[in-house]
């Protein structure tokens, strides 16, 4: 059983879209993090978020923590090719526990074609 | 001057040889971690040290041993490879323990075992 569920895994648009990919996990977490991943490099940090209900904003993304801080959600405006690659959520603090270990999700794969 | 480095960067050998992938960071921190990426791009975490000493060892078979002469370096050594080892193996550090802060990745070594 996956901790976090990311959905959907794959997800093809055409440039200027807009979109939302979803994070959600039955565990409370302390705080959540989205990853980048492009092919052949190791994933980038792009946002953390630690209060339920929280909203950050990226130039065109959109990041968002769940109130009950179960879930998270990053949206996407005017998605552009350079948006393209994995997008990784990551949990810390399961059920109050140790904010050292990381939970990933197993990703959504976006593609944005021009 | 890349933040956290791993070599090789590609590594291919035959079943039941014995192979290492060696990683530096430069960025001061006091925690780093070994990562496996599978086929499916599914990153789940091997090993956590903090200070030299092991925090976090996952369900890894006694093959895959881990070093770290010093703060800064982190070795991952793997014995009896196995088919199953094929996967993407990602070096990370972070600032502090036991803190949700970022996660810096290698560019990742891609093991092939024949």
């Amino acid at each position: 059983t996956q901790l976090l569920e990311q959905s959907p895994q794959f997800l093809s648009i055409q440039e200027g879209e807009n979109l939302t990919v979803y994070c959600n996990s039955s565990s409370v977490f302390s705080s959540l993090q989205w990853y980048r991943q492009e092919p052949g490099e190791g994933p980038v940090l792009l946002v953390t978020v630690v209060t339920g209900g929280e909203v950050k904003k990226l130039k065109r993304l959109t990041f968002q923590f769940g109130d009950a801080r179960k879930d998270s959600s990053l949206h996407i405006t005017a998605a552009q090719p350079g948006d393209t690659g994995l997008y990784l959520c990551a949990g810390a603090g399961k059920n109050g526990g140790s904010q050292g270990n990381l939970i990933f999700g197993k990703g959504t794969k976006l593609s944005v074609k021009p | 001057d890349t933040a956290v480095s791993q070599t090789p960067k590609y590594l291919v050998t035959q079943m039941g040889n014995d192979k290492s992938i060696k990683c530096e960071q430069n960025l001061g921190h006091d925690t780093m971690y070994w990562y496996k990426q599978d086929s499916k791009k599914f990153l789940k975490i091997m090993f956590s040290y903090n200070n030299k000493e092991l925090i976090i060892n996952e369900t890894v078979p006694n093959r895959f041993s881990p070093k770290s002469p010093d703060k800064a370096h982190l070795n991952l050594h793997i014995n009896s490879l196995e088919l199953g080892d094929s996967a993407v193996y990602f070096c990370a550090s972070s600032q502090l323990w036991g803190r949700a802060g970022e996660l810096f990745f290698g560019e990742g070594s891609r093991l092939t075992v024949l």
